[in-house]
Protein backbone atom coordinates (compact mmCIF):
# COMPACT_ATOMS: atom_id res chain seq x y z
CA UNK A 1 0.00 0.00 0.00
CA UNK A 2 1.12 3.26 -0.98
CA UNK A 3 2.05 5.60 2.22
CA UNK A 4 1.37 8.59 0.97
CA UNK A 5 -1.28 9.56 -1.85
CA UNK A 6 -1.84 12.46 -3.48
CA UNK A 7 -4.39 12.63 -5.73
CA UNK A 8 -4.19 15.49 -8.01
CA UNK A 9 -1.78 15.45 -10.54
CA UNK A 10 -2.66 19.09 -11.70
CA UNK A 11 -4.14 21.90 -10.09
CA UNK A 12 -4.75 25.11 -11.90
CA UNK A 13 -4.84 28.22 -9.58
CA UNK A 14 -5.62 32.11 -10.39
CA UNK A 15 -2.99 34.48 -9.06
CA UNK A 16 -3.65 35.77 -5.51
CA UNK A 17 -6.47 32.77 -5.15
CA UNK A 18 -5.94 30.15 -2.40
CA UNK A 19 -5.40 26.43 -3.64
CA UNK A 20 -5.61 23.19 -1.77
CA UNK A 21 -3.21 20.43 -2.26
CA UNK A 22 -4.72 17.16 -0.89
CA UNK A 23 -2.40 14.42 0.75
CA UNK A 24 -3.66 11.14 2.60
CA UNK A 25 -0.84 8.93 4.58
CA UNK A 26 -1.08 5.30 5.62
CA UNK A 27 0.96 4.41 8.67
CA UNK A 28 0.14 2.35 12.06
CA UNK A 29 3.03 4.60 13.96
CA UNK A 30 1.60 6.82 16.40
CA UNK A 31 5.03 8.65 16.07
CA UNK A 32 5.51 10.68 12.70
CA UNK A 33 6.26 14.13 10.88
CA UNK A 34 4.26 15.25 7.53
CA UNK A 35 6.46 17.21 5.30
CA UNK A 36 5.52 19.20 2.72
CA UNK A 37 8.17 20.19 -0.25
CA UNK A 38 8.33 22.44 -3.60
CA UNK A 39 10.21 21.41 -6.48
CA UNK A 40 10.53 23.86 -9.07
CA UNK A 41 11.60 22.45 -12.79
CA UNK A 42 15.36 23.70 -11.63
CA UNK A 43 15.23 20.17 -9.53
CA UNK A 44 16.32 21.40 -5.88
CA UNK A 45 13.39 20.22 -3.21
CA UNK A 46 12.55 23.22 -1.03
CA UNK A 47 11.25 22.52 2.59
CA UNK A 48 7.82 24.07 3.02
CA UNK A 49 6.22 23.53 6.27
CA UNK A 50 5.98 20.24 8.78
CA UNK A 51 3.38 18.83 11.05
CA UNK A 52 4.41 16.21 13.98
CA UNK A 53 1.65 13.90 14.40
CA UNK A 54 1.38 15.01 18.07
CA UNK A 55 0.93 18.52 17.44
CA UNK A 56 -2.19 19.86 18.59
CA UNK A 57 -2.52 23.38 16.62
CA UNK A 58 -1.85 23.01 12.08
CA UNK A 59 1.38 24.47 11.13
CA UNK A 60 1.79 27.52 9.46
CA UNK A 61 4.40 29.01 7.67
CA UNK A 62 3.78 32.20 5.84
CA UNK A 63 1.32 31.65 2.93
CA UNK A 64 1.74 28.42 3.23
CA UNK A 65 -0.82 26.16 6.06
CA UNK A 66 -1.11 22.71 6.46
CA UNK A 67 -4.78 21.56 6.74
CA UNK A 68 -4.31 18.13 9.69
CA UNK A 69 -7.20 15.70 9.93
CA UNK A 70 -5.13 13.22 11.80
CA UNK A 71 -8.72 11.10 12.24
CA UNK A 72 -8.84 10.79 8.61
CA UNK A 73 -5.26 10.51 8.16
CA UNK A 74 -4.58 13.64 5.93
CA UNK A 75 -2.34 16.73 5.73
CA UNK A 76 -3.49 18.90 2.82
CA UNK A 77 -1.22 21.90 2.25
CA UNK A 78 -2.86 25.37 1.63
CA UNK A 79 -0.93 27.72 -0.54
CA UNK A 80 -3.15 31.58 0.31
CA UNK A 81 -2.90 34.54 -2.34
CA UNK A 82 -1.05 32.39 -5.38
CA UNK A 83 1.94 33.97 -6.84
CA UNK A 84 3.62 33.17 -10.63
CA UNK A 85 6.22 31.65 -8.76
CA UNK A 86 4.46 29.15 -7.05
CA UNK A 87 3.57 27.27 -10.06
CA UNK A 88 6.26 24.19 -9.70
CA UNK A 89 5.48 20.47 -8.61
CA UNK A 90 4.66 19.71 -4.45
CA UNK A 91 5.22 16.60 -2.97
CA UNK A 92 3.83 15.35 0.33
CA UNK A 93 6.34 13.12 2.02
CA UNK A 94 6.33 10.85 5.75
CA UNK A 95 8.82 9.98 7.89
CA UNK A 96 7.81 7.46 10.79
CA UNK A 97 9.32 7.76 13.82
CA UNK A 98 8.99 4.14 15.32
CA UNK A 99 11.29 2.36 13.43
CA UNK A 100 13.77 5.14 14.35
CA UNK A 101 14.80 5.49 10.14
CA UNK A 102 15.22 8.99 8.91
CA UNK A 103 13.82 7.79 5.52
CA UNK A 104 10.99 9.66 3.60
CA UNK A 105 8.35 8.38 1.87
CA UNK A 106 6.89 10.92 -1.18
CA UNK A 107 3.58 11.11 -2.91
CA UNK A 108 3.68 10.88 -6.52
CA UNK A 109 3.20 14.83 -6.18
CA UNK A 110 0.65 17.55 -8.09
CA UNK A 111 1.81 19.62 -10.86
CA UNK A 112 0.74 23.44 -9.47
CA UNK A 113 0.52 25.69 -12.78
CA UNK A 114 -0.67 30.11 -11.27
CA UNK A 115 -2.52 31.54 -14.40
CA UNK A 116 -1.83 35.47 -14.17
CA UNK B 1 24.47 29.39 5.68
CA UNK B 2 25.23 27.85 2.77
CA UNK B 3 23.12 24.74 1.59
CA UNK B 4 23.28 21.52 0.51
CA UNK B 5 25.79 21.07 -2.25
CA UNK B 6 25.76 18.34 -4.44
CA UNK B 7 28.36 17.73 -7.68
CA UNK B 8 28.43 17.50 -10.53
CA UNK B 9 25.35 19.25 -11.68
CA UNK B 10 25.03 16.95 -14.80
CA UNK B 11 26.79 13.84 -15.73
CA UNK B 12 26.22 11.54 -19.16
CA UNK B 13 27.90 8.17 -18.90
CA UNK B 14 27.49 4.64 -21.26
CA UNK B 15 25.92 1.76 -20.55
CA UNK B 16 28.61 -0.04 -17.90
CA UNK B 17 30.97 3.02 -16.68
CA UNK B 18 30.52 3.67 -12.67
CA UNK B 19 29.90 6.68 -11.50
CA UNK B 20 30.25 8.89 -7.99
CA UNK B 21 28.70 11.68 -6.94
CA UNK B 22 29.17 13.83 -4.21
CA UNK B 23 27.34 15.87 -1.18
CA UNK B 24 28.36 18.28 1.44
CA UNK B 25 25.56 19.32 4.13
CA UNK B 26 24.51 22.13 5.52
CA UNK B 27 27.48 23.16 7.96
CA UNK B 28 26.39 21.21 11.35
CA UNK B 29 24.48 18.71 9.52
CA UNK B 30 25.59 15.36 10.37
CA UNK B 31 22.84 13.19 8.02
CA UNK B 32 22.73 12.57 4.72
CA UNK B 33 20.46 10.99 3.21
CA UNK B 34 19.89 9.74 -0.52
CA UNK B 35 17.02 9.82 -2.94
CA UNK B 36 16.48 8.67 -6.14
CA UNK B 37 13.83 10.56 -8.73
CA UNK B 38 12.56 9.03 -11.91
CA UNK B 39 9.26 9.87 -13.99
CA UNK B 40 7.92 6.20 -13.72
CA UNK B 41 9.26 5.63 -10.53
CA UNK B 42 9.19 8.82 -8.68
CA UNK B 43 11.36 10.53 -5.40
CA UNK B 44 12.90 6.78 -4.03
CA UNK B 45 15.33 6.63 -0.81
CA UNK B 46 18.43 5.28 -1.28
CA UNK B 47 19.91 5.58 1.91
CA UNK B 48 21.15 7.55 4.94
CA UNK B 49 24.61 7.99 6.71
CA UNK B 50 25.04 9.88 9.99
CA UNK B 51 28.49 9.70 11.76
CA UNK B 52 30.07 7.77 9.04
CA UNK B 53 27.95 4.82 9.53
CA UNK B 54 25.21 3.71 7.28
CA UNK B 55 21.74 3.86 9.18
CA UNK B 56 19.44 3.14 6.93
CA UNK B 57 19.13 1.13 3.12
CA UNK B 58 16.21 1.49 -0.02
CA UNK B 59 15.23 -1.56 -2.41
CA UNK B 60 18.25 -1.02 -4.19
CA UNK B 61 20.64 -3.40 -5.70
CA UNK B 62 24.05 -3.26 -4.68
CA UNK B 63 25.52 -1.94 -7.37
CA UNK B 64 24.48 1.22 -5.67
CA UNK B 65 26.82 2.02 -2.61
CA UNK B 66 28.02 5.23 -0.52
CA UNK B 67 30.19 6.33 2.08
CA UNK B 68 30.39 9.16 4.80
CA UNK B 69 33.36 11.18 5.79
CA UNK B 70 33.97 12.16 8.99
CA UNK B 71 33.37 16.19 7.60
CA UNK B 72 29.87 14.89 6.66
CA UNK B 73 30.61 14.76 3.20
CA UNK B 74 29.26 11.87 1.45
CA UNK B 75 29.45 9.98 -1.66
CA UNK B 76 27.37 7.84 -3.59
CA UNK B 77 28.76 5.15 -6.38
CA UNK B 78 26.72 3.35 -8.89
CA UNK B 79 28.63 0.69 -10.90
CA UNK B 80 28.25 -1.38 -13.88
CA UNK B 81 25.70 1.35 -14.95
CA UNK B 82 22.19 0.78 -16.93
CA UNK B 83 20.21 2.65 -18.74
CA UNK B 84 17.14 2.60 -16.10
CA UNK B 85 19.91 4.48 -13.67
CA UNK B 86 18.79 7.94 -15.71
CA UNK B 87 17.71 9.73 -12.93
CA UNK B 88 17.94 13.34 -10.71
CA UNK B 89 19.91 12.34 -7.32
CA UNK B 90 18.90 13.77 -4.51
CA UNK B 91 20.86 14.39 -1.53
CA UNK B 92 19.51 15.72 1.78
CA UNK B 93 20.91 16.04 4.86
CA UNK B 94 19.55 17.28 8.56
CA UNK B 95 21.30 17.95 12.22
CA UNK B 96 20.54 14.36 13.12
CA UNK B 97 18.62 11.18 12.57
CA UNK B 98 15.52 12.60 14.42
CA UNK B 99 11.49 12.39 13.54
CA UNK B 100 10.99 15.85 13.99
CA UNK B 101 14.23 17.06 12.07
CA UNK B 102 13.67 18.92 8.34
CA UNK B 103 15.68 17.37 5.97
CA UNK B 104 16.92 20.08 3.23
CA UNK B 105 17.74 19.18 0.34
CA UNK B 106 20.32 20.23 -2.57
CA UNK B 107 19.80 20.99 -6.09
CA UNK B 108 20.60 17.43 -7.56
CA UNK B 109 22.68 15.41 -9.79
CA UNK B 110 21.33 14.80 -13.04
CA UNK B 111 22.54 10.88 -14.21
CA UNK B 112 22.19 10.20 -18.13
CA UNK B 113 22.74 6.88 -18.98
CA UNK B 114 23.60 6.50 -22.73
Amino acid sequence: AQKITQTQPGMFVQEKEAVTLDCTYDTSDQSYGLFWYKQPSSGEMIFLIYQGSYDEQNATEGRYSLNFQKARKSANLVISASQLGDSAMYFCAMREGQTGANNLFFGTGTRLTVIP
Amino acid sequence: KAGVTQTPRYLIKTRGQQVTLSCSPISGHRSVSWYQQTPGQGLQFLFEYFSETQRNKGNFPGRFSGRQFSNSRSEMNVSTLELGDSALYLCASSLVPSGTDTQYFGPGTRLTVL
